[in-house]
């Protein structure tokens, strides 16, 4: 079945730090590829997406690319802040649900 | 607007009781989702409903049934509740399968 590994968290960094967080996936065919964010006390929250190979999912200053060859779709940031403390999910999705979510990584961003 | 809201935020209980948890999406979507996030933050799907018919159920014990009066409604009961339901419940919806919207979650205690 469909898989998904993030990397082990928690990952703690100052600010203004560059941030990966590493997302591999195990799936049939081309899923669609989401982050999701949680932050404290809230359910989680679409971050970015990637609907393609090669296509470039971006939002407040996050990046992933989905990449076929690696079957990857990594986290970036080039600049944390402590607002972005959270726990991050990589959620391969297939037709009309998303069966499994990576376990989540913890970010922790200090002053 | 809560565009999916879910009561009550906090429950705690004892062993052997039966509890409910209620959802409501005013979002117009025509998928409900209960997923379950433990201890260590893997967020696994319950339940999946479309258009008030179940279309997910993955292996989750028969304690647990969920109930969809209509298309913006999605709860959950729990029977002869378990330390081991002590988890927190989340859930959402979605409109063609992605994004999902996800409400703020419910944090079961069972004592």
């Amino acid at each position: 079945g469909d898989s998904v590994t993030q990397m082990e968290g928690p990952v703690t960094l100052s600010e203004e730090a560059f941030l990966t967080i590493n997302c591999t996936y195990t799936a049939t065919g081309y899923p669609s590829l989401f982050w999701y964010v949680q932050y404290p006390g809230e359910g989680l929250q679409l971050l970015l997406k990637a609907t393609k190979a090669d296509d470039k999912g971006s939002n407040k200053g996050f990046e992933a690319t989905y990449r076929k060859e690696t079957t990857s779709f990594h986290l970036e940031k080039g600049s944390v802040q402590v607002s972005d403390s959270a726990v991050y999910f990589c959620a391969p999705t297939r037709g009309n649900t998303p069966l499994v979510f990576g376990k989540g990584t913890r970010l922790s961003v200090i002053a | 607007d809560t565009a999916v809201s879910q009561t009550p935020k906090y429950l705690v209980t004892q062993m052997g009781n039966d509890k409910s948890i209620k959802c409501e999406q005013n979002l117009g979507h025509d998928t409900m989702y209960w997923y379950k996030q433990d201890s260590k933050k893997f967020l696994k799907i319950m339940f999946s409903y479309n258009n008030k018919e179940l279309i997910i159920n993955e292996t989750v014990p028969n304690r647990f049934s969920p109930k969809s009066p209509d298309k913006a409604h999605l709860n959950l009961h729990i029977n002869s509740l378990e330390l081991g339901d002590s988890a927190v419940y989340f859930c959402a919806s979605s409109q063609g399968g992605l994004p999902l919207h996800f409400g703020n979650g419910t944090r079961l205690t069972v004592t």
